[in-house]
């Protein structure tokens, strides 16, 4: 089955400083990867997500990028807030039909202000 | 809507006595999935249902662990006899339809029912 390999496992960065968590993949068909941002005490929400057939897309402060041949994806948060402070998960799912998304451990982010 | 919406949010139970985590997915989604979240093991994928039918259960720790879906707006996960190590965060999730040609689709977790097991 498909595995996701998350780093790193913590991350502390200054306010207005960048934020890049990287994830690798093992199934070459796996054509879906979102990323999940999860509060303390809070449920995991979506934050932004990538298919197979683009290779970066950016939504505000958020920007993924997805390398298919390397078998990796990432996240960049520039401009960090406080607010930022979370767990993020990446995640990985292939093919059509039914689908079963393989999360990543998740990288526990600290923005200090 | 509501969202997806789990009962209980919290459960504190005796070690051999069953717990029962309902879950009601968003209207109109025919995708529901149960995690269990742990420090030690993540976000791990128990099982999920597709049109009310089990399509994985591979991730189901042991034969304690039961799930049904009885119809389009609920499901159940089981667990009998509990134990200790079952404490954990367990989500169930729900989505809009199967996987197209690019992949998936967003998944919607629900607040999730933490439970302790003395």
């Amino acid at each position: 089955g498909e595995n996701v390999e998350q780093h790193p496992s913590t991350l502390s960065v200054q306010e207005g400083d960048s934020a890049v968590i990287k994830c690798t993949y093992s199934d070459s068909a796996s054509n879906y990867f979102p990323w999940y941002k999860q509060e303390l005490g809070k449920r995991p929400q979506l934050i932004i997500d990538i298919r197979s057939n683009v290779g970066e897309k950016k939504d505000q402060r958020i920007a993924v990028t997805l390398n298919k041949t390397a078998k990796h994806f990432s996240l960049h948060i520039t401009e960090t807030q406080p607010e930022d402070s979370a767990v993020y998960f990446c995640a990985a799912s292939m093919g059509t039909g039914y689908q079963k998304v393989t999360f990543g451990t998740g990288t526990k982010l600290q923005v200090i202000p | 809507d509501a969202g997806v919406i789990q009962s209980p949010r919290h459960e504190v139970t005796e070690m051999g006595q069953e717990v029962t985590l309902r879950c009601k997915p968003i209207s109109g989604h025919n995708s529901l999935f149960w995690y269990r979240q742990t420090m030690m093991r993540g976000l791990e994928l128990l099982i999920y249902f597709n049109n009310n039918v089990p399509i994985d259960d591979s991730g189901m720790p042991e034969d304690r662990f039961s799930a049904k879906m009885p119809n389009a707006s609920f499901s159940t996960l089981k667990i009998q006899p509990s134990e200790p190590r079952d404490s954990a965060v367990y989500f169930c999730a729900s989505s809009l339809g199967l996987a197209g040609a690019t992949g998936g689709n967003e998944q919607f977790f629900g607040p999730g029912t933490r439970l302790t097991v003395l």
